[in-house]
Formats: C-alpha cells, sequence, structure tokens
C-alpha cells in the first residue's frame, strides 16, 4: 500500500497573496493531478503531471501554476489568492493515464482567503 | 469534451430503503471507463466501483452499476441504504484516446440517510 500527505490541511491567506500547496505520494505512481473541490460542482482538474518535470494544463488552470520536481511530488501554487476564495484542494496520483486506472486521493487542503 | 451528469445534488432517504444515484455521459469515444467514486466526511475520496463492459453489472461493498452503453448510463444502486452510506458520490467518465486521458468527474450527490 501507499499514501498521499497533502500539506498544509488548512491554509488561510490574504487577498493577492501567493500560496502554495504541497503533496507527497509513497506509491511510487507517474501520474499525479490537482482538483479543486467546490460543493455543487465536483472535482475539476487544474495540473496534471504524467512524470518529473513534466506539466499538463486542466481546465481550471488559470491563477495556478504546479511543479513536479521530483516523481514522488507535486506542487500547486495559487498565484494570487481571490478575497472570499473558500475551497478544498485534493491531489491525487495514479499508476497510470486515465482509462482504467484508478485515482488514489490525499486528505485535501482547506483554503480560506480573508 | 466529454462531460458527465448527476442530476441529483442532494438525495435525502430513510434507512433499508433503496437507493439509486443517477448518472449520465457524453463521450464522442466508444472505449468509455465509468467510475464511481465515494468521498466520506473526513476521509479522502476512494474508488467504489468501476466498469467498461457494456452491459455487465460491476457490484462492490452492496453497491453495484451497470454500464449501458445504449444510454450512456451508469447509475449506483443499493438495495437497502444503511447509515453508513451518508458521503458524497461522483461519477466519473474516461477513455483510452491518446491526448485525452484525463478524468472528467460529475457535480457530486451528497447522499444522507436518516433513521
Amino acid at each position: 500500500g501507499g499514501i498521499i500527505t497533502q500539506t498544509p490541511k488548512f491554509l488561510i491567506g490574504q487577498e493577492g497573496q501567493k500560496l502554495t500547496l504541497k503533496c507527497q505520494q509513497n506509491f511510487n505512481h507517474d501520474t499525479m493531478y490537482w482538483y479543486r473541490q467546490d460543493s455543487g460542482k465536483g472535482l475539476r482538474l487544474i495540473y496534471y503531471s504524467i512524470t518529473e518535470n513534466d506539466l499538463q494544463k486542466g481546465d481550471l488552470s488559470e491563477g495556478y501554476d504546479a511543479s513536479r520536481e521530483k516523481k514522488s511530488s507535486f506542487s500547486l501554487t495559487v498565484t494570487s489568492a481571490q478575497k472570499n476564495e473558500m475551497a478544498v484542494f485534493l491531489c491525487a496520483s495514479s499508476p497510470g493515464l486515465g482509462g482504467f486506472y484508478e485515482q488514489y486521493f490525499g486528505p485535501g487542503t482547506r483554503l480560506t482567503v480573508l | 469534451g466529454d462531460s458527465v451528469t448527476q442530476k441529483e445534488g442532494l438525495v435525502t432517504l430513510t434507512e433499508g430503503l433503496p437507493v439509486m444515484l443517477n448518472c449520465t455521459y457524453q463521450t464522442i469515444y466508444s472505449n468509455a471507463f465509468l467510475f464511481w467514486y465515494v468521498h466520506y466526511l473526513n476521509e479522502s475520496p476512494r474508488l467504489l466501483l468501476k466498469s467498461s463492459t457494456d452491459n455487465k453489472r460491476t457490484e462492490h461493498q452492496g453497491f453495484h452499476a451497470t454500464l449501458h452503453k445504449s444510454s450512456s448510463s451508469f447509475h449506483l444502486q443499493k438495495s437497502s441504504a444503511q447509515l453508513s452510506d451518508s458521503a458524497l458520490y461522483y461519477c466519473a467518465l474516461s477513455d483510452q484516446t491518446y491526448g485525452n486521458e484525463k478524468i472528467t468527474f460529475g457535480a457530486g450527490t451528497k447522499l444522507t440517510i436518516k433513521p
């Protein structure tokens, strides 16, 4: 088995601030994902990466940057936090890309912007 | 592009009654893979069941679903709801077409089971 850890668990920021969320996995999976979870909108893909140093934009990439410097870690940066923004960011990993592969999720980072 | 529709955002049922959560999808590709993920409060989302075979029933942990490509549906069912089934359920779609390997999630259905 393996585990995905996300830090921090709770993140409070100020409007306009740059904020970084981190994700680590020990499954040795190639593919990693960042999703944003909003009530009534499901899980929306922000970025994904199919290998170290690879980055692919999802449907919600505007306003975010990502970094995959190691196979085991995938970071997400909110480039300029929006006032009153509240969301949960979920990291996931998968042994392969799309198709029939299961995604394994972390516990999430809850963002609040004051 | 691909899309997944979960019509019910909130479903509230009494314990012991049958559960049916609707999921329909749209894709131009014939090789569709459908998933149900479950997200319990204070836990990580996890896979509940998956299928790519037309008209074959898939079961796991008391839940079942059948992929019907003719109607583009993959409804989640359970014969008798339990209090512990209260959670957020996501239907998701993927395909094996190179260049379109992402999973598309529906908006989710929050299932609440009452005594």
